[in-house]
């Protein structure tokens, strides 16, 4: 069946440093996708959003990228910082107000 | 302001009993949404409202599984003769009105144990 998911599971990364967590889709229909950010504890936390019509959007420190060509999804934060360790979830809206999540990726901060 | 609330944040049941989870959404959003997830997975889609009136339930795995909404504002999922397979983090969100651009704010969830 159709799913959205992630190419690596865990991502460790140097503080300071740029991440780039990755996802990919294959609903071809899919027209919105959203990045979470999930804490230990905590309910998920919408991070951005992007519209299939836009292949780029910016917000504070994180970018999110869409290659609809190859239905992939990118989110990039940059100037990686202790507080951005979380997993990470891609969501894809498949219409109805139905978000279906990846499976997540855990991103880890190295002093 | 505050964000959804959950109760209870966890509970224990025994096989076989009924257990009600509450959402308190936030005040004034149209859509609530539940959802289950098991531990290291995403969230996993199981009915939504706007307003009072249910407009999916798709998710839900099967009939012993239910939710309300009777005055649009608080929901309650209620699982019938709980089985251990249902045991889960249950997660409710809400959205001002379910529309593009109005993300889903997720609560810190109930954590269910059926033992």
């Amino acid at each position: 069946g159709e799913s959205v998911g992630l190419h690596l599971p865990t991502l460790s990364v140097q503080e300071g440093d740029n991440s780039i967590i990755n996802c990919a889709y294959s609903n071809s229909a899919s027209d919105y996708f959203i990045w979470y950010k999930q804490e230990s504890g905590k309910g998920p936390q919408f991070i951005i959003d992007i519209r299939s019509n836009m292949d780029k959007r910016q917000g504070q420190r994180v970018t999110v990228l869409l290659n609809k060509t190859v239905k992939h999804l990118s989110l990039q934060i940059a100037a990686t910082q202790p507080g951005d360790s979380a997993v990470y979830f891609c969501a894809e809206n498949r219409g109805a107000q139905k978000l279906v999540f990846g499976q997540g990726t855990r991103l880890t901060i190295n002093p | 302001g505050a964000g959804v609330s959950q109760s209870p944040r966890y509970k224990v049941t025994k096989r076989g009993q009924d257990v009600a989870l509450r959402c308190d959404p936030i005040s004034g959003h149209v859509s609530l949404y539940w959802y289950r997830q098991a531990l290291g997975q995403g969230p996993e889609f199981l009915t939504y409202f706007n307003y009072e009136a249910q407009q999916d339930k798709s998710g839900l795995p099967n009939d012993r599984f239910s939710a309300e909404r009777p005055e649009g504002s608080i929901s309650t999922l209620t699982i019938q003769r709980t089985e251990q397979r249902d045991s889960a983090m249950y997660r409710c969100a809400s959205s001002l009105d379910g529309s593009y651009g109005s993300p889903l704010h997720f609560g810190n969830g109930t954590r269910l144990t059926v033992t």
